[in-house]
């Protein structure tokens, strides 16, 4: 059983390029969303879902953006990468909303040089 | 806005001891709230869940109880094992489906 699966793992990019986290889970859950990780910062919700064709902003939105086409899928955009952006992003899924456990993926390790 | 903090930052105990970790938070209007380990390089692993109409939740050596008038939730872990090394988090669940973590403790077991 895969869980969450999120690629890639590891990521260096340049000022002002793009990119695409992919994360895929095969649980069935309708709801995913991505978190970043700062050290002394906890994680911070950047976008989430309740389903496909659903998304919706959290707490740090901005140079993000996010689609749900289907239900096991959801990639997360960097439009134009900024240094601030250096951090550890994580993909997590529950089966319920507001109410589930939540499932996380082993991380994505982005600098943005 | 949510707030959640989480004391204390670090801890070092020998093996064997029981221990608790404090979570505090400050909006009593939650759905549920999680307690989570982390190593180091991985994801966040859920250990116990309780919804906002519980006020604890036991599985194995580990037991979380809540208390949302006052804001607060501990973990206890009983009688700790080297492997118990890693970072706790609690976050609370929030509706819109939005989970706002602690910064966390990080748990260092001597053996």
């Amino acid at each position: 059983n895969a869980g969450v699966t999120q690629t890639p793992k590891f990521q260096v990019l340049k000022t002002g390029q793009s990119m695409t986290l992919q994360c895929a889970q095969d649980m069935n859950h309708e709801y995913m969303s991505w978190y970043r990780q700062d050290p002394g910062m906890g994680l911070r919700l950047i976008h989430y879902s309740v389903g496909a064709g659903i998304t919706d902003q959290g707490e740090v939105p901005n140079g993000y953006n996010v689609s749900r086409s289907t239900t096991e899928d959801f990639p997360l955009r960097l439009l134009s990468a900024a240094p601030s952006q250096t951090s550890v992003y994580f993909c997590a899924s529950s089966v319920l909303v507001n109410t589930g456990e939540l499932f996380f993926g082993e991380g994505s390790r982005l600098t943005v040089l | 806005k949510q707030e959640v903090t989480q004391i204390p930052a670090a801890l070092s105990v020998p093996e064997g001891e029981n221990l608790v970790l404090n979570c505090s938070f400050t909006d009593s209007a939650i759905y549920n709230l999680q307690w989570f380990r982390q190593d180091p390089g991985k994801g966040l692993t859920s250990l116990l869940l309780i919804q906002s109409s519980q006020r604890e939740q036991t599985s194995g050596r580990l037991n979380a109880s809540l208390d949302k008038s006052s804001g607060r939730s501990t973990l206890y872990i009983a009688a700790s094992q080297p492997g118990d090394s890693a970072t706790y988090l609690c976050a609370v669940g929030e509706y819109g489906n939005k989970l706002v973590f602690g910064a966390g403790t990080i748990l260092r077991v001597k053996s």
